[in-house]
Protein backbone atom coordinates (compact mmCIF):
# COMPACT_ATOMS: atom_id res chain seq x y z
CA UNK A 1 0.00 0.00 0.00
CA UNK A 2 0.84 3.74 -0.96
CA UNK A 3 2.05 5.77 2.55
CA UNK A 4 1.91 8.79 3.05
CA UNK A 5 3.65 10.25 5.79
CA UNK A 6 3.62 13.87 7.75
CA UNK A 7 5.92 14.71 9.87
CA UNK A 8 3.70 16.14 12.72
CA UNK A 9 -0.03 15.79 13.75
CA UNK A 10 -0.53 18.90 15.29
CA UNK A 11 2.07 22.00 15.57
CA UNK A 12 1.18 25.32 17.37
CA UNK A 13 3.63 27.84 16.31
CA UNK A 14 4.04 31.54 17.26
CA UNK A 15 3.12 34.48 14.10
CA UNK A 16 6.26 35.35 12.82
CA UNK A 17 8.13 31.91 13.47
CA UNK A 18 9.32 30.18 10.20
CA UNK A 19 7.93 26.87 9.87
CA UNK A 20 8.44 23.71 8.01
CA UNK A 21 5.91 20.83 7.36
CA UNK A 22 7.90 17.80 5.76
CA UNK A 23 5.79 14.56 4.04
CA UNK A 24 7.76 11.69 2.61
CA UNK A 25 5.84 8.85 0.23
CA UNK A 26 7.72 5.45 -0.31
CA UNK A 27 5.88 4.78 -3.89
CA UNK A 28 8.09 6.48 -5.95
CA UNK A 29 5.89 9.00 -6.97
CA UNK A 30 6.93 11.65 -9.44
CA UNK A 31 3.20 14.39 -8.54
CA UNK A 32 3.74 15.23 -5.03
CA UNK A 33 0.84 17.85 -3.56
CA UNK A 34 0.80 20.17 -0.65
CA UNK A 35 -3.43 21.79 0.29
CA UNK A 36 -4.50 23.02 3.19
CA UNK A 37 -8.41 22.53 4.24
CA UNK A 38 -10.39 24.62 5.88
CA UNK A 39 -13.94 24.55 6.77
CA UNK A 40 -16.66 24.95 4.29
CA UNK A 41 -13.69 26.16 1.69
CA UNK A 42 -12.67 22.16 0.73
CA UNK A 43 -9.08 21.36 0.05
CA UNK A 44 -7.00 24.38 -1.63
CA UNK A 45 -4.18 23.78 -3.62
CA UNK A 46 -0.72 25.64 -2.71
CA UNK A 47 1.92 24.23 -4.57
CA UNK A 48 2.59 21.26 -6.16
CA UNK A 49 5.91 19.59 -7.94
CA UNK A 50 6.12 17.10 -10.51
CA UNK A 51 9.85 15.84 -10.36
CA UNK A 52 12.85 16.55 -8.44
CA UNK A 53 13.48 20.44 -7.94
CA UNK A 54 10.63 21.06 -9.92
CA UNK A 55 7.72 23.11 -8.50
CA UNK A 56 4.26 24.98 -9.39
CA UNK A 57 2.01 27.60 -7.79
CA UNK A 58 -1.51 26.31 -7.24
CA UNK A 59 -4.68 28.52 -6.40
CA UNK A 60 -3.00 29.98 -2.94
CA UNK A 61 0.35 30.03 -2.63
CA UNK A 62 1.21 33.35 -1.41
CA UNK A 63 2.82 33.01 2.09
CA UNK A 64 4.22 29.94 1.36
CA UNK A 65 7.28 27.65 -0.17
CA UNK A 66 8.04 24.49 -0.88
CA UNK A 67 11.28 22.41 -1.64
CA UNK A 68 11.59 19.12 -3.27
CA UNK A 69 15.01 18.00 -3.33
CA UNK A 70 14.30 14.34 -3.66
CA UNK A 71 11.98 12.42 -5.15
CA UNK A 72 9.93 10.98 -1.95
CA UNK A 73 9.90 14.30 0.25
CA UNK A 74 8.07 16.82 -0.61
CA UNK A 75 8.32 19.92 2.20
CA UNK A 76 6.10 22.59 2.49
CA UNK A 77 7.86 26.46 4.45
CA UNK A 78 6.33 29.17 5.73
CA UNK A 79 8.44 31.99 6.04
CA UNK A 80 6.48 33.80 8.56
CA UNK A 81 4.04 32.07 9.92
CA UNK A 82 0.11 34.36 10.35
CA UNK A 83 -2.64 33.87 12.11
CA UNK A 84 -4.90 33.41 8.79
CA UNK A 85 -2.30 30.43 8.06
CA UNK A 86 -3.92 28.49 10.68
CA UNK A 87 -5.15 25.35 9.45
CA UNK A 88 -5.56 21.82 8.64
CA UNK A 89 -2.57 21.01 5.95
CA UNK A 90 -2.79 17.74 3.84
CA UNK A 91 0.35 16.52 1.52
CA UNK A 92 -0.78 14.05 -1.48
CA UNK A 93 1.33 12.43 -4.21
CA UNK A 94 0.05 10.56 -7.43
CA UNK A 95 1.76 8.97 -10.62
CA UNK A 96 1.19 11.08 -13.86
CA UNK A 97 -0.62 9.31 -16.85
CA UNK A 98 -1.52 6.48 -15.39
CA UNK A 99 -5.47 7.10 -16.75
CA UNK A 100 -6.65 7.09 -12.81
CA UNK A 101 -5.40 10.10 -10.97
CA UNK A 102 -6.17 9.21 -7.90
CA UNK A 103 -4.01 11.35 -4.99
CA UNK A 104 -3.20 9.22 -2.30
CA UNK A 105 -2.98 11.77 1.00
CA UNK A 106 -1.06 12.10 3.92
CA UNK A 107 -2.80 12.33 7.50
CA UNK A 108 -2.83 15.98 7.66
CA UNK A 109 -0.67 18.30 9.38
CA UNK A 110 -3.21 20.55 11.85
CA UNK A 111 -1.50 23.82 12.82
CA UNK A 112 -1.86 26.19 15.07
CA UNK A 113 -0.46 30.11 14.55
CA UNK A 114 -1.40 32.16 18.02
CA UNK B 1 -10.62 29.63 -10.50
CA UNK B 2 -13.48 27.04 -11.12
CA UNK B 3 -15.27 25.48 -8.29
CA UNK B 4 -16.92 22.44 -7.54
CA UNK B 5 -19.44 21.75 -4.79
CA UNK B 6 -21.45 23.63 -2.26
CA UNK B 7 -21.22 24.87 1.36
CA UNK B 8 -20.65 21.61 3.66
CA UNK B 9 -24.18 20.17 4.76
CA UNK B 10 -24.50 17.46 6.76
CA UNK B 11 -26.62 13.78 5.80
CA UNK B 12 -27.77 11.49 8.48
CA UNK B 13 -29.40 8.49 7.53
CA UNK B 14 -30.13 4.83 9.39
CA UNK B 15 -27.80 2.64 9.35
CA UNK B 16 -28.69 -0.19 6.44
CA UNK B 17 -30.59 2.58 4.37
CA UNK B 18 -28.89 3.69 1.08
CA UNK B 19 -27.18 7.24 0.87
CA UNK B 20 -27.08 9.90 -1.72
CA UNK B 21 -24.57 12.14 -1.60
CA UNK B 22 -24.65 15.39 -4.12
CA UNK B 23 -22.13 17.86 -5.98
CA UNK B 24 -22.42 20.27 -8.37
CA UNK B 25 -19.27 21.07 -10.54
CA UNK B 26 -19.17 24.33 -12.07
CA UNK B 27 -16.44 23.47 -15.36
CA UNK B 28 -18.40 21.81 -18.01
CA UNK B 29 -14.99 20.79 -19.80
CA UNK B 30 -14.11 18.81 -16.43
CA UNK B 31 -13.88 15.47 -18.21
CA UNK B 32 -12.71 13.61 -14.48
CA UNK B 33 -14.63 12.89 -11.35
CA UNK B 34 -13.34 11.22 -8.32
CA UNK B 35 -15.12 10.65 -5.01
CA UNK B 36 -13.51 10.78 -1.58
CA UNK B 37 -13.67 9.46 1.60
CA UNK B 38 -12.14 11.66 4.73
CA UNK B 39 -12.93 9.68 8.04
CA UNK B 40 -11.85 11.98 11.26
CA UNK B 41 -8.32 12.70 12.03
CA UNK B 42 -7.47 11.05 8.46
CA UNK B 43 -6.36 12.18 4.89
CA UNK B 44 -9.21 11.51 2.30
CA UNK B 45 -9.28 8.31 0.58
CA UNK B 46 -10.12 7.51 -2.98
CA UNK B 47 -13.66 5.62 -3.46
CA UNK B 48 -14.45 6.11 -6.74
CA UNK B 49 -13.83 8.14 -10.11
CA UNK B 50 -15.71 8.30 -13.69
CA UNK B 51 -15.31 9.90 -17.05
CA UNK B 52 -17.40 12.54 -18.70
CA UNK B 53 -18.11 9.35 -21.15
CA UNK B 54 -19.77 7.45 -18.89
CA UNK B 55 -23.55 7.81 -17.11
CA UNK B 56 -22.59 5.39 -13.86
CA UNK B 57 -20.10 3.28 -12.44
CA UNK B 58 -20.21 0.98 -9.89
CA UNK B 59 -18.02 -0.14 -6.91
CA UNK B 60 -18.66 -2.24 -3.97
CA UNK B 61 -21.61 -0.69 -2.65
CA UNK B 62 -21.43 2.36 -4.17
CA UNK B 63 -22.11 3.86 -7.14
CA UNK B 64 -21.30 7.13 -8.79
CA UNK B 65 -23.78 9.24 -11.42
CA UNK B 66 -22.88 11.73 -13.51
CA UNK B 67 -25.57 14.00 -15.24
CA UNK B 68 -23.25 16.20 -17.63
CA UNK B 69 -26.20 18.19 -18.67
CA UNK B 70 -27.21 19.75 -15.30
CA UNK B 71 -23.15 19.54 -14.01
CA UNK B 72 -24.46 17.32 -11.52
CA UNK B 73 -22.27 14.16 -9.47
CA UNK B 74 -23.58 11.95 -7.08
CA UNK B 75 -22.75 9.29 -4.69
CA UNK B 76 -24.92 5.99 -3.42
CA UNK B 77 -24.14 4.12 -0.73
CA UNK B 78 -25.66 1.10 -0.10
CA UNK B 79 -26.90 -0.07 3.56
CA UNK B 80 -24.92 2.12 4.96
CA UNK B 81 -22.86 1.05 7.53
CA UNK B 82 -21.56 2.89 10.80
CA UNK B 83 -17.79 2.52 8.78
CA UNK B 84 -19.69 5.05 5.86
CA UNK B 85 -19.45 7.52 8.78
CA UNK B 86 -17.03 10.39 7.31
CA UNK B 87 -16.90 13.72 5.08
CA UNK B 88 -17.17 12.47 1.09
CA UNK B 89 -15.77 15.13 -1.08
CA UNK B 90 -16.16 15.40 -5.10
CA UNK B 91 -13.51 16.36 -7.03
CA UNK B 92 -13.23 17.40 -10.70
CA UNK B 93 -10.42 18.06 -13.15
CA UNK B 94 -9.89 18.15 -17.10
CA UNK B 95 -7.72 14.64 -17.90
CA UNK B 96 -5.03 16.10 -20.29
CA UNK B 97 -3.83 17.69 -16.62
CA UNK B 98 -2.40 14.38 -15.43
CA UNK B 99 -4.48 14.62 -12.12
CA UNK B 100 -2.10 17.63 -11.38
CA UNK B 101 -5.31 20.28 -11.24
CA UNK B 102 -8.08 18.86 -9.42
CA UNK B 103 -10.39 21.00 -7.82
CA UNK B 104 -12.31 20.02 -4.37
CA UNK B 105 -15.81 20.67 -3.15
CA UNK B 106 -16.23 21.43 0.42
CA UNK B 107 -17.62 18.24 0.97
CA UNK B 108 -20.57 16.39 2.62
CA UNK B 109 -20.58 14.99 6.28
CA UNK B 110 -22.11 11.86 6.76
CA UNK B 111 -23.79 10.50 9.78
CA UNK B 112 -24.78 6.77 10.50
CA UNK B 113 -27.38 6.42 13.05
CA UNK B 114 -28.00 3.57 14.96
Amino acid sequence: DVKVTQSSRYLVKRTGEKVFLECVQDMDHENMFWYRQDPGLGLRLIYFSYDVKMKEKGDIPEGYSVSREKKERFSLILESASTNQTSMYLCASSIPGQGVYEQYFGPGTRLTVT
Amino acid sequence: GESVGLHLPTLSVQEGDNSIINCAYSNSASDYFIWYKQESGKGPQFIIDIRSNMDKRQGQRVTVLLNKTVKHLSLQIAATQPGDSAVYFCAETLSYNYGQNFVFGPGTRLSVLP
